[in-house]
């Protein structure tokens, strides 16, 4: 499977935890981006990086998440000290070099706040 | 955020064309349309994108009409399993330009295919 790959598929913290989504793109790209999907909602763009920079982080709670994509591994949405309002579906997206290369998307992270 | 208005729902029977319209009349020189859809809460599903010229790929055919300001997303022959919400986004290219890189979400339209 050459395509976009996240995991874990589910993620269950305890409130004040840390969660850890991780996001390896498809073979090629070095555009990761990331999106949040909260329950009956649409989605959200957060991030988008490509490697070891940020380029727009306009859609970013202030406090509590960041994110990364190193040189070397996967892209990493860390979210500190989770709130039950966390809770949502977390996707990632990568694209190719090229202004109009359509982003391709992962089956997304599930995170469960109890 | 999102610079295109598409219906809420359409329906379509199985077999048959489905044509989802989309409106971007503010749509810039350098915006390209794309076009996804997303079944239940799977990832979206990247399905075509286009400047100005209509485009054909094994999904479906996009439709721009000469000014720009619309679009139609084609299905020639739908099926059960094309139910889903389907958006269509503007998106500019290059830097500088505030939809630069991430993909604005609307509500879109959610198509259900019946028998």
């Amino acid at each position: 499977n050459a395509g976009v790959m996240q995991n874990p598929r589910h993620l269950v913290r305890r409130r004040g935890q840390e969660a850890r989504l991780r996001c390896s793109p498809m073979k090629g790209h070095s555009h990761v981006y990331w999106y949040r999907q909260l329950p009956e909602e649409g989605l959200k763009f957060m991030v988008y990086l490509q490697k070891e920079n940020i380029i727009d982080e306009s859609g970013m709670p202030k406090e509590r998440f960041s994110a990364e994509f190193p040189k070397e591994g996967p892209s990493i949405l860390r979210i500190q000290q989770v709130v039950r309002g966390d809770s949502a579906a977390y996707f990632c997206a990568s694209s190719g070099t090229g202004g109009n290369q359509p982003q391709h998307f992962g089956d997304g992270t599930r995170l469960s706040i109890l | 955020d999102a610079k295109t208005t598409q219906p809420p729902s359409m329906d379509c029977a199985e077999g048959r064309a489905a044509n989802l319209p989309c409106n971007h009349s503010t749509i810039s020189g350098n915006e390209y349309v794309y076009w996804y859809r997303q079944i239940h809460s799977q990832g979206p599903q990247y399905i075509i994108h286009g400047l100005k010229n209509n485009e054909t790929n094994e999904m479906a055919s996009l439709i721009i009409t000469e000014d720009r300001k619309s679009s139609t997303l084609i299905l020639p022959h739908a099926t059960l399993r094309d139910t889903a919400v389907y958006y269509c986004i503007v998106r500019a290219t290059n830097a500088g330009g505030t939809s630069y890189g991430k993909l604005t979400f609307g509500q879109g339209t959610i198509l259900t295919v019946h028998p």
